[in-house]
């Protein structure tokens, strides 16, 4: 069953330094998303992507946010600058249509340090 | 603003019976309801929805039952087996005419089987 890949599994940056996150989205689907999980919190919402364009954003998606889709396989989460609070897991996620449940890669953690 | 709502951490069930999971959410404007299973160290993966024009959903071993008016939904599973065991995530959107782009989730609930 085609699945959604993310690397690294695991990122540890230093405060203040970028960091890109990466997906592969199953190939068929054209709605991509980024959430993050908190140790101990509840999955949040970061962005939405579709037609090469953020579709909506969430509060904690900032101006050190940025999301691209470089080519025709990848979508990345860049962090500008990032803080000791970014610390979390990321997940991307992709739909095939729009209202189509989301299918999740296994998570990014990011350590920042 | 916990938009969506699951009000037990964790649940214990003996493999074999019945586990039910409940979810309440606060926003009328949600009309598309789903249920994420995840595993440590995997991400969330589908498991059922339902949508707001139906007030039962079946597949298999799981269940969504949805109460608009009480703005409350639950997920039955039985039997309960050990592989169950899974934080079990709750979320809604709303479809705002067209798009259901941001789904909202709950805290989850870590559902333990015994066996």
């Amino acid at each position: 069953e085609p699945e959604v890949t993310q690397t690294p599994s695991h990122q540890v940056t230093q405060m203040g330094q970028e960091v890109i996150l990466r997906c592969v989205p199953i190939s068929n689907h054209l709605y991509f998303y980024w959430y993050r999980q908190i140790l101990g919190q509840k999955v949040e919402f970061l962005v939405s992507f579709y037609n090469n364009e953020i579709s909506e954003k969430s509060e904690i998606f900032d101006d050190q946010f940025s999301v691209e889709r470089p080519d025709g396989s990848n979508f990345t989460l860049k962090i500008r600058s990032t803080k000791l609070e970014d610390s979390a897991m990321y997940f991307c996620a992709s739909s095939e249509e729009d209202g189509t449940p989301l299918h999740f890669g296994n998570g990014t953690r990011l350590t920042v340090t | 603003d916990q938009q969506v709502k699951q009000n037990s951490p964790s649940l214990s069930v003996q493999e074999g019976r019945i586990s039910i999971l409940n979810c309440d959410y606060t926003n009328s404007m949600f009309d598309y309801f789903l249920w994420y299973k995840k595993y440590p160290a995997e991400g969330p993966t589908f498991l059922i929805s339902i949508s707001s024009i139906k007030d039962k959903n079946e597949d298999g071993r799981f269940t969504v039952f949805l109460n608009k008016s009480a703005k409350h939904l639950s997920l039955h599973i039985v039997p309960s087996q050990p592989g169950d065991s899974a934080v079990y995530f709750c979320a809604a959107s709303a479809s705002g005419g067209t798009s259901y782009d941001k789904v909202i989730f709950g805290p989850g609930t870590s559902l333990s089987v015994i066996p």
